[in-house]
């Protein structure tokens, strides 16, 4: 299995209601990812999970709330989100590095949730 | 991590090269030059990286100048399947136990014309 799956692929919320996107990778990697992509704009990093610890958090608004729950597993959970939320969000994950200081991290990047926040 | 400067269009002929290129002045000696492309509602792809040396994967070259300040980015033989965004990310390597963010910048939209 060498892939990046995340689920759904579309979400339209309303902005009183709960929901989450799961993202899930077999491929024994430890660091794993969600970036945030606007229309017409490059991916922007949310969160960086290292040996399921949260190692990174780009000042995102706590609307937004990251989980892992093992080692193949990522979640973003979402509460009382705004209509400019709505974006591509995508799930990325990497190997652990090689050689110390080496390249090892390529990101392998799932197809993206489409949320939609009405 | 340094940044990366590209054109934000290009076309090419199908069957032709693609030559994509990148600035980044200001990287260090410890920095790597990645390429990703993201097909339109795709995650982005991994397609090659390099350190100071010209390198070659089935996808594509990637050739790095001597003062590695600038790089290109080759497609041999582009099709329509490669018409897409093109990042060029300059970061450090990752030592053991960390994971490090890609910062991507605006691309090259590459069009591949039939």
């Amino acid at each position: 299995d060498t892939e990046v799956t995340q689920t759904p692929k579309h979400l339209v919320m309303g902005m009183t209601n709960k929901k989450s996107l799961k993202c899930e990778q077999h491929m024994g990697h430890r660091a794993m990812y969600w970036y945030k992509q606007k229309a017409k704009k490059p991916p922007e990093l949310m969160f960086v999970y290292s040996y399921e610890k949260l190692s990174i958090n780009e000042s995102v608004p706590s609307r937004f709330s990251p989980e892992c729950p093992n080692s193949s597993l990522l979640n973003l959970h979402l509460h009382a989100l705004q209509p400019e939320d709505s974006a591509l969000y995508l799930c990325a994950s990497s190997p652990p590095p090689g050689l110390a200081g080496g390249p090892y991290n390529e990101q392998f990047f799932g197809p993206g949730t489409r949320l939609t926040v009405l | 991590d340094a940044k990366t400067t590209q054109p934000p269009s290009m076309d090419c002929a199908e069957g032709r090269a693609a030559n994509l290129p990148c600035n980044h002045s200001t990287i260090s000696g410890n920095e790597y030059v990645y390429w990703y492309r993201q097909i339109h509602s795709q995650g982005p792809q991994y397609i090659i990286h390099g350190l100071k040396n010209n390198e070659t994967n089935e996808m594509a070259s990637l050739i790095i100048t001597e003062d590695r300040k600038s790089s290109t980015l080759i497609l041999p033989h582009a099709t329509l399947r490669d018409t897409a965004v093109y990042y060029c990310i300059v970061r450090f390597g990752v030592s053991s136990g960390s994971a490090r963010q890609l910062t991507f910048g605006s691309g090259t939209q590459l069009t591949v014309l039939p």
